[in-house]
């Protein structure tokens, strides 16, 4: 069963616009995590907030966590056709073991 | 250059037949996970190991058997393929609960 849902499944959006990307869970989690994929490629991690935090930032990307709604934001600023790939939200719900329930994914493309 | 390195990268199967997927990874991380990544459906967890010598059963096992005789590998192994067995299978490790996972790169299975 998948922890995550993403939401919209696909987006697209013009070079220099901003990009946000939803992610809902079920469960209790210890963490959240966001990758991106290239087409073709292995996973990418992008940012890691942990359940006691409500906001991150790394770069371009913004992250917010509200654990009461179980739902998390991945928001990319000033978007550039290299953040083409789609993004996938990972909770950790585990005991001491690191697992990772994904969710399906959001598509982004960005025309230049 | 450091990382999780996938063997094969491409192998097409006849149903019946066996083989092995090796994932290694120079990072020296304890914690190391199996998925298969299919359309629609995102990455699901096979079996995963918590140290050397450690493995456990993920969210779809069956079919699939692991070993982790040495900390730095990662075996996934099909005794007997079958065409629900196509996939893309990603290995990936990680230091600790709580930190991201490095992913490989990927191995395309097709089981004819």
């Amino acid at each position: 069963s998948q922890q995550g849902e993403e939401d919209p499944q696909a987006l697209s959006i013009q070079e220099g616009e901003n990009a946000t990307m939803n992610c809902s869970y079920k469960t209790s989690i210890n963490n959240l995590q966001w990758y991106r994929q290239n087409s073709g490629r292995g996973l990418v991690h992008l940012i890691l907030i942990r359940s006691n935090e409500r906001e991150k930032h790394s770069g371009r990307l913004r992250v917010t966590l509200d654990t009461s709604k179980k739902s998390s934001s991945l928001l990319i600023t000033a978007s550039r056709a290299a953040d083409t790939a789609s993004y996938f939200c990972a909770t950790d719900a585990s005991s001491n073991t690191g697992k990772l329930i994904f969710g399906q994914g959001t598509t982004l493309q960005v025309k230049p | 250059n450091a990382g999780v390195t996938q063997t094969p990268k491409f192998r097409v199967l006849k149903t019946g037949q066996s083989m092995t997927l090796l994932c290694a990874q120079d990072m020296n991380h304890e914690y190391m996970y199996w998925y298969r990544q299919d359309p629609g459906m995102g990455l699901r967890l096979i079996h995963y190991s918590v140290g050397e010598g450690t493995t456990a059963k993920g969210e779809v096992p069956d079919g699939y058997n692991v070993s982790r005789l040495k900390k730095q590998n990662f075996l996934l192994g099909l005794e007997s393929a079958a065409p629900s067995q196509t996939s893309v299978y990603f290995c990936a490790s990680s230091y600790s609960t709580g930190s991201g996972y490095t992913f490989g790169s990927g191995t395309r299975l097709t089981v004819v």
